[in-house]
């Protein structure tokens, strides 16, 4: 069974930080490009970053460029997102997804509040 | 970026209704769209990838068709459990990937 568990949100004040975390199970993580997405209350969806399965190629919605920082740890299966000066905008709840012709395995998610 | 649009939202159907839902490009992107159905409090789950090809377990009551700039999700008859909101989001520019804003069905 595929299982992806974000962890490490919380409430945070503006110019905080952040280090999320995701652990997966069920399939073969180094195989797999992966993407952190969130969703502020009451919102839609908007895709933050990707992290290509050999952590060559990694990109970054123009909102988060410099700010945050997506990693992973293939031999432990864990996907990170760090991020730094931390804006109320940033409030969401942030999930870990799996790409494969679609994002087609997502965490639970993890509620990131940023206020002051 | 390529900006996605979806239409109608909300939309109100009924039970046993046939229910259709478009979502637009700003470019076209072939046939790289995906549709997912997101419960309250739950996460997204992916229906339909590649425009028109139904994840496996999805039921056959949902359909996707289009390519280019325009797509429509159909359910061709609403049970109680879709009652949902469904996103679309584009692969084509892999990455960045963009949603539409959702189309909450009520």
């Amino acid at each position: 069974e595929v299982q992806l568990v974000e962890s490490g949100g919380g409430l945070v004040k503006p110019g905080g930080s952040l280090r999320l975390s995701c652990a997966v199970s069920g399939f073969t993580f180094s195989n797999y490009n992966m993407n952190w997405v969130r969703q502020a209350p009451g919102k839609g969806l908007e895709w933050v970053s990707s992290i290509s399965s050999t952590s060559l190629y990694i990109y970054y919605t123009d909102s988060v460029k410099g700010r945050f920082t997506i990693s992973r740890d293939n031999a432990n299966h864990l996907l990170y997102l760090q991020m730094s000066n931390l804006r109320v905008e940033d409030t969401a709840v942030y999930y870990c997804t799996r790409d494969s012709a679609g994002l087609v395995d997502w965490g639970q998610g993890t509620l990131v509040t940023v206020s002051s | 970026d390529i900006q996605m649009t979806q239409s109608p939202s909300p939309l109100s159907a009924s039970v046993g209704d046939r229910v259709t839902i478009t979502c637009r490009a700003s470019q076209s992107i072939g046939n790289a769209l995906i549709w997912y159905q997101q419960k309250p409090g739950k996460a997204p789950h992916l229906l339909i990838y590649t425009a028109s090809t139904l994840q496996t377990g999805v039921p056959l009551r949902f359909s996707g068709s289009g390519s280019g700039t325009d797509f429509t999700l159909t359910i061709s008859s609403l049970q109680p459990e879709d009652f949902a909101t469904y996103f679309c989001q584009q692969s084509y520019s892999n990455p960045p990937y963009t949603f539409g804003q959702g189309t909450k069905l009520e």
